[in-house]
């Protein structure tokens, strides 16, 4: 079976500071691993996703994830938060054969 | 290249009434996937299409749920009766091959299911 955790409801940031926001997963097989963000009133877009090459995943609008097998955890970070990224992020796991399992989800509100 | 196109976009009914969705996916893409999520949750797998065929429905709560995807292109998601908690955004979404193969899933922007 797998499972998601996202380890904060919510996490806010003021502009220009670094976001962080916490995946860890769970799985019996090789995982793909996926961020996605939901805008209010839109639909899921794909940030980035981990499919067993490089461990340090980079997405759109400047985030990236390491994929860390010891800890099985997915981490997504910016360096410097935009208004524009307060959103829903949802962590996903998938596997072979395996259809995707969302987290949660992790509110992010920018503070100006 | 178009989305994943759903409609309506917002719905209103009373419980026990019936309703449709309906998602055109992206051309071309094979596998079909419907969503529930509901406010404050994370998206949960009702059904998985692989062109017309069902692939996985075991979360779907057939009773009152069903779905087609008759020519393996567009498909319709129909409640019948609505019961309160079905109060959700209901999200297609489509993928070139099926999940589990380090897939991408692209989603459409929902539709708003308020059960009065």
């Amino acid at each position: 079976a797998q499972s998601v955790t996202q380890l904060d409801s919510h996490v806010s940031v003021s502009e220009g500071t670094p976001v962080l926001l916490r995946c860890n997963y769970s799985s019996s097989y090789s995982p793909s691993l996926f961020w996605y963000v939901q805008h209010p009133n839109k639909g899921l877009q794909l940030l980035l996703k981990y499919t067993s090459a490089a461990t340090l995943v980079k997405g759109i609008n400047g985030f990236e994830a390491e994929f860390k097998k010891s800890e099985t955890s997915f981490h997504l970070t910016k360096p410097s938060a935009h208004m524009s990224d307060a959103a829903e992020y949802f962590c996903v796991v998938s596997g072979y054969g395996q259809n995707f399992v969302f987290g949660p989800g992790t509110r992010l509100s920018v503070l100006p | 290249e178009a989305g994943v196109a759903q409609s309506p976009r917002y719905k209103i009914i009373e419980k026990r009434q019936s309703v449709a969705f309906w998602c055109n996916p992206i051309s071309g893409h094979a596998t079909l996937y419907w969503y529930q999520q509901i406010l404050g949750q994370g998206p949960k797998l009702l059904i998985q299409f692989q062109n017309n065929g069902v692939v996985d429905d075991s979360q779907l709560p057939k009773d009152r749920f069903s779905a087609e995807r008759l020519k393996g292109v567009d498909s319709t998601l129909k409640i019948q009766p609505a019961k309160l908690e079905d109060s959700a955004v209901y999200l297609c979404a489509s993928s070139l091959r099926p999940a589990g193969q380090q897939e991408t899933q692209y989603f459409g922007p929902g539709t708003r299911l308020l059960v009065l």
